[in-house]
Formats: structure tokens, C-alpha cells, sequence
């Protein structure tokens, strides 16, 4: 099915190391991002990027790296966990930067640093 | 962006049309009205969006009141499986990010 898939849905990380979150999308959306959801909040976007190689800071960048090698992916990387990155983090892409088209988001991988 | 105002939960009955208001006041003429919803942690889901005309779609219709300074989302049959919360985002076409509010939580009770 089209649509944007994220790996894994659930982890739980030690304080001090890293992961990556996945994130791919087959519709050749050209606009990706990520975005945390904490309990009881909206979402808060932390990174994006308009298309391959190119990618920019969202409102709660630190301790969060990305890139864009491909169209489709947009790997999200943890540096060094800490307890305050505990949150759902969703993938979103849209198909356009210029277009008034809707996101479509992922599942959510649900992060947990003990 | 615009800032958005919803009422903070709403309950409706199994079968009758859900209306579900948002107020926009201070909407510029280059932003449009989005509608999402986001069922029990899952991802948000794009429901609709509209600049200053009605729009319908499969899932919902949106009324923009003609000043565009309050819309209103409508569910015309609402199911249990409408049961979410749904966010009213105003976005400038281009713009970044979508700034997402609390929302309304809408409860259809059979």
C-alpha cells in the first residue's frame, strides 16, 4: 500500500545511546519531515527536507541529525538519548513544497529512554 | 500562522452529522484552512482543506464563513469509528511546518 512506513514502531533506549528512525515513503513525495508528539501536546515539527540532499531545522532540532541520500528515505538519528527525547515521533510527506496538497504521516515509531 | 481556536471536546450520537467549529480570526489571504485527525495515537490523517470556498470530499465537508474568519468541519454521518481528535490548522501554501493546537475531541456515542 502507498503511503509512509516507519521502523520500528516501538523502542526503548538507554540514556547515552543512539538509534535511527526509519522513515520511507513510495509516493515520490518531494517534502518529508519529522515530528514529535509528547502526551497531552500537538505535534512539534524537528526536522524537514524539500528534497534529496537538501534538508533544514524545525522548531526542536537538538540532539536529532538527519539526511536525505534518496527521495524516499529521510532517516531520523538520536545521538545520545536522554530521557526528555521520550516521546511519539510520526514521518510526514506531502508531494510538493509549493502546493496546498495535505501531509500524509506514518504510524509513529513510540520512543522510550529509561 | 494564524492561531486557531476549537472547543476542547464534543460529543455526538452514532448516525447524525457532526459539525465541529473552528475560529481563525486573524487568517491572512494566503492561508489555507486545513482539517486533520489523529485516532487513538495514531498518525494525523488529512481530512480536508480549503482557501475561502466550500469544499467536499469522501470523508467530510468544510464551510468557510465568508469573511474566513471561522470554518466549520462536518461529518455527515458520523460512526464510532469517527471517534478522534480533529485539528483546525491554518498553513500558508509552502510553509514549513503545520503548527498543530490541541484540537477537539470528538466522541460519536452510539
Amino acid at each position: 500500500n502507498a503511503g509512509v512506513t516507519q521502523t520500528p514502531k516501538f523502542q526503548v533506549l538507554k540514556t547515552g545511546q543512539s538509534m535511527t528512525l526509519q522513515c520511507a515513503q513510495d509516493m515520490n513525495h518531494e517534502y518529508m519531515s519529522w515530528y514529535r508528539q509528547d502526551p497531552g501536546m500537538g505535534l512539534r515539527l524537528i526536522h524537514y527536507s524539500v528534497g534529496a540532499g537538501i534538508t533544514d531545522q524545525g522548531e526542536v532540532p537538538n540532539g536529532y541529525n538527519v539526511s536525505r541520500s534518496t527521495t524516499e528515505d529521510f532517516p531520523l538519528r538520536l545521538l545520545s538519548a536522554a530521557p526528555s527525547q521520550t516521546s511519539v515521533y510520526f514521518c510526514a510527506s506531502r508531494s510538493s513544497p509549493g502546493t496546498a496538497d495535505g501531509y500524509t504521516f506514518g504510524s509513529g515509531t513510540r520512543l522510550t529512554v529509561v | 500562522d494564524a492561531k486557531t481556536t476549537q472547543p476542547p471536546s464534543m460529543d455526538c450520537a452514532e448516525g447524525r452529522a457532526a459539525n465541529l467549529p473552528c475560529n481563525h480570526s486573524t487568517i491572512s489571504g494566503n492561508e489555507y484552512v486545513y482539517w486533520y485527525r489523529q485516532i487513538h495515537s495514531q498518525g494525523p490523517q488529512y481530512i480536508i482543506h480549503g482557501l475561502k470556498n466550500n469544499e467536499t470530499n469522501e470523508m467530510a465537508s468544510l464551510i468557510i464563513t465568508e469573511d474566513r474568519k471561522s470554518s466549520t468541519l462536518i461529518l455527515p454521518h458520523a460512526t464510532l469509528r469517527d471517534t478522534a481528535v480533529y485539528y483546525c490548522i491554518v498553513r500558508v501554501v509552502g510553509a514549513q511546518k503545520l503548527v498543530f493546537g490541541q484540537g477537539t475531541r470528538l466522541t460519536i456515542n452510539p
